[in-house]
């Protein structure tokens, strides 16, 4: 089965620091995407990216960019922390192509982070 | 943006019985997929089930089911029989031609013994 790893399962930063969230897929999926879950408001989408290097905002990108170098990795990156991105962050990755849009997400485990 | 909607934040339901999870999602695509993914308290998201928006029979997973009015745009998820291990946090999706992905806020269901 297709894994998706995210580097860190809780996080702890200070406010103003630099906060790279980092996720790897090992499937060659061409989509990748960051979600934040906050209690009652669900999964929100922040960042997409459906190639190397290509990345669509989603409905939140506020306060978050990203990266994505190589196919397996796709980076969210918080430039100066604040408390409100306390948060769990969410990375899932997707085949990609026309055809494949019935299939499922495959989820990361998710990192907890706390800024602070 | 597509946007979805949950309007139940919690549901509690007697084990073997049945309940109803809605979901409604606003769209002007014609062509999409919605999917119900159940997240328990391990954190991780599991797919229950899923359905074109081009097919008008409804998907069926075992227990699960849904009732989708394309017309209403409303996609409910029915759970019949329902157990223990069907306690967690139940999400609707809605994911568009062009693969990105909605997800609504979430309803919580809570099987009694």
């Amino acid at each position: 089965d297709v894994k998706v790893t995210q580097s860190s399962r809780y996080l702890v930063k200070r406010t103003g620091e630099k906060v790279f969230l980092e996720c790897v897929q090992d499937m060659d999926h061409e989509n990748m995407f960051w979600y934040r879950q906050d209690p009652g408001l669900g999964l929100r989408l922040i960042y997409f990216s459906y190639d190397v290097k290509m990345k669509e905002k989603g409905d939140i990108p506020e306060g978050y960019s990203v990266s994505r170098e190589k196919k397996e990795r796709f980076s969210l990156i918080l430039e100066s922390a604040s408390t409100n991105q306390t948060s769990m962050y969410l990375c899932a990755s997707h085949r990609g192509g026309q055809a494949t849009t019935n299939e499922k997400l495959f989820f990361g485990s998710g990192t907890q982070l706390s800024v602070l | 943006a597509q946007t979805v909607t949950q309007s139940q934040p919690e549901m509690s339901v007697q084990e073997a019985e049945t309940v109803t999870l809605s979901c409604t999602y606003d769209t002007s695509e014609s062509d999409y997929y919605l999917f119900w993914y159940k997240q328990p308290p391990s954190r991780q998201m599991i797919l229950v089930i899923r359905q074109e928006a081009y097919k008008q029979q409804n998907a069926t997973e075992n227990r699960f089911s849904v009732n989708f009015q394309k017309a209403a745009k409303s996609f409910s998820l029915k759970i019949s029989d329902s157990q223990l291990g069907d306690a967690a946090m139940y999400f609707c999706a809605y994911r568009s031609a062009n693969n990105d992905m909605r997800f609504g806020a979430g309803t919580r269901l809570t099987v009694k013994p």
